[in-house]
């Protein structure tokens, strides 16, 4: 079985603090993801990475930055936290090969900046 | 650009009932879709997918999707509905040969005993 894994599940940052969500998995995947997911918006692709160390903006990077320095592990910064930025933060990976196009999905963090 | 609309943002069917879940999609080229579903507190699991062939797609737990072009729908499809499929679930068009997701904004189901 495919394993996504997040640090955490809940966290409660404060304005203005450097926010670290770290994504873990266990396929040797190439591609990972960071959703953003609001109530009414579905999910919101905020960066991808096809590779590590590459790194690509998707529809909302803003506020945000990425770091893969592993093939296993994606991390999502928020460099400093802003209330506009609490909501529920989805990783996923897929693999290139097979055709499958599957994408995996984490449990999720619900971040809540105060 | 793609999108992808999910009109009905609730729905509440009684335990036993069909179910029908509406999707539609903008794209230019041929679209790969998508069906996940979200339980509450977990993550996104994917139900079902259509990259081509048989319009009639079968997925797990009992769902099916239908693909029609030129409706540009993917509507999800369940003849009787348990407690258990109380859920949200969302549409998305895959792009960039399938490996991107454009996901619309879901539709929680309720489901009455």
């Amino acid at each position: 079985d495919v394993k996504v894994t997040q640090s955490s599940r809940y966290l409660v940052k404060r304005t203005g603090e450097k926010v670290f969500l770290e994504c873990v998995q266990d396929m040797d995947h190439e591609n990972m993801f960071w959703y953003r997911q609001d109530p009414g918006l579905g999910l919101r692709l905020i960066y991808f990475s096809y590779d590590v160390k590459m790194k690509e903006k998707g529809d909302i990077p803003e506020g945000y930055s990425v770091s893969r320095e592993k093939k296993e592990r994606f991390s999502l910064i928020l460099e400093s936290a802003s209330t506009n930025q609490t909501s529920m933060y989805l990783c996923a990976s897929s693999s290139d090969s097979g055709g499958s196009y599957e994408q995996y999905f984490g449990p999720g963090t619900r971040l809540t900046v105060t | 650009a793609q999108s992808v609309t999910q009109p009905d943002i609730h729905i509440t069917v009684s335990e036993g009932a069909s179910l029908e879940l509406r999707c539609n999609y903008s794209y230019g080229a041929t679209p790969y879709l998508f069906w996940y579903v979200q339980s509450p507190g977990q993550g996104l699991q994917l139900l079902l997918k259509y990259f081509s062939g048989d319009t009639l797609v079968q997925g797990i737990k009992g769902f099916e999707a239908e693909f029609k072009r030129s409706q540009s729908s993917f509507n999800l499809r369940k003849p009787s509905v348990h407690w258990s499929d109380a859920a949200e679930y969302f549409c998305a068009v895959g792009y960039n040969a399938g490996n991107m997701l454009t996901f619309g904004g879901g539709t929680r189901l309720m489901v009455k005993p």
